[in-house]
C-alpha cells in the first residue's frame, strides 16, 4: 500500500541559508500534518492543510511558510535558518475527518543545520 | 499545562510482565484518541485507536475514560520486540479539521 513521501530524508544546511522539505501525503488523503521533533523531544504540530487551505497552526516559526498544491502534495518552506531547527520534520496525512481520523506518517526528512 | 500529558517513564519490565501507560488531556471536546509507537529515529506508527467502549488488539488493550479525561494502554505478555516510546494522542480538531496533539510519550523497556 501507498504509504506518505517525504523528501529529501536527510538535509545539510548552513545558518541563514533556506530548505524546503516536500511531503506526498497517501492517494485520497486531504489532509496534511508537519510536525518538528527535536532530540529526545515529542512530535510539536506546526501547521496543517485540509483540501489545500491551512486549516491549523501550531508553533510554527514565522521564518517558516508552507503550501498544500492542487495534487494534494505539500512544501514546507524554511529561511534564515538556525541551529536550533535541526530536527526531524514528520508530515502526516489523513483521510478527510468524515471518513476517519487516523494520522498515517512518512519517515520524515532529518535536517541538520551547521 | 500541557494538552497531552503522559508519564515518560522509563518503565523497564522483564519479559512477560504486564504494564500500563495513562495519558491525560485538556480538552474535553476531543472526539478521537490514538496509541501510536515509535521506536527510535522513526516515524511514529499508529498502534491503535481508542474508543470510547474500550478495545483490544491481542495483547494490547486500550481504554477511555472521558469524564477523568483520560486513556490507557495495557500491554500483556511484554515481548523484547516491544521496546519503544508509545505516544498517546489526542485529536483536537474543531469544525470538520483534524490537529493530532502529542503526548511527549512514554519509554518502555523490555528485558530479557
Amino acid at each position: 500500500a501507498a504509504g506518505v513521501i517525504q523528501s529529501p530524508r536527510h538535509l545539510i544546511k548552513e545558518k541563514r541559508e533556506t530548505a524546503t522539505l516536500k511531503c506526498y501525503p497517501i492517494p485520497r488523503h486531504d489532509t496534511v500534518y508537519w510536525y518538528q521533533q527535536g532530540p529526545g523531544q515529542d512530535p510539536q504540530f506546526l501547521i496543517s492543510f485540509y483540501e489545500k487551505m491551512q486549516s491549523d497552526k501550531g508553533s510554527i516559526p514565522d521564518r517558516f511558510s508552507a503550501q498544500q498544491f492542487s495534487d494534494y502534495h505539500s512544501e514546507l518552506n524554511m529561511s534564515s535558518l538556525e541551529l536550533g531547527d535541526s530536527a526531524l520534520y514528520f508530515c502526516a496525512s489523513s483521510p478527510t475527518p468524515r471518513e476517519g481520523t487516523e494520522a498515517f506518517f512518512g519517515q520524515g526528512t532529518r535536517l541538520t543545520v551547521v | 499545562r500541557k494538552e497531552v500529558e503522559q508519564d515518560p517513564g522509563p518503565f523497564n519490565v522483564p519479559e512477560g510482565a504486564t504494564v500500563a501507560f495513562n495519558c491525560t488531556y485538556s480538552n474535553s471536546a476531543s472526539q478521537s484518541f490514538f496509541w501510536y509507537r515509535q521506536d527510535c529515529r522513526k516515524e511514529p506508527k499508529l498502534l491503535m485507536s481508542v474508543y470510547s467502549s474500550g478495545n483490544e488488539d491481542g495483547r494490547f488493550t486500550a481504554q477511555l475514560n472521558r469524564a477523568s479525561q483520560y486513556i490507557s494502554l495495557l500491554i500483556r505478555d511484554s515481548k523484547l520486540s516491544d521496546s519503544a516510546t508509545y505516544l498517546c494522542v489526542v485529536n483536537m480538531g474543531s469544525g470538520g479539521y483534524n490537529k493530532l496533539i502529542f503526548g511527549a510519550g512514554t519509554r518502555l523497556a523490555v528485558h530479557p
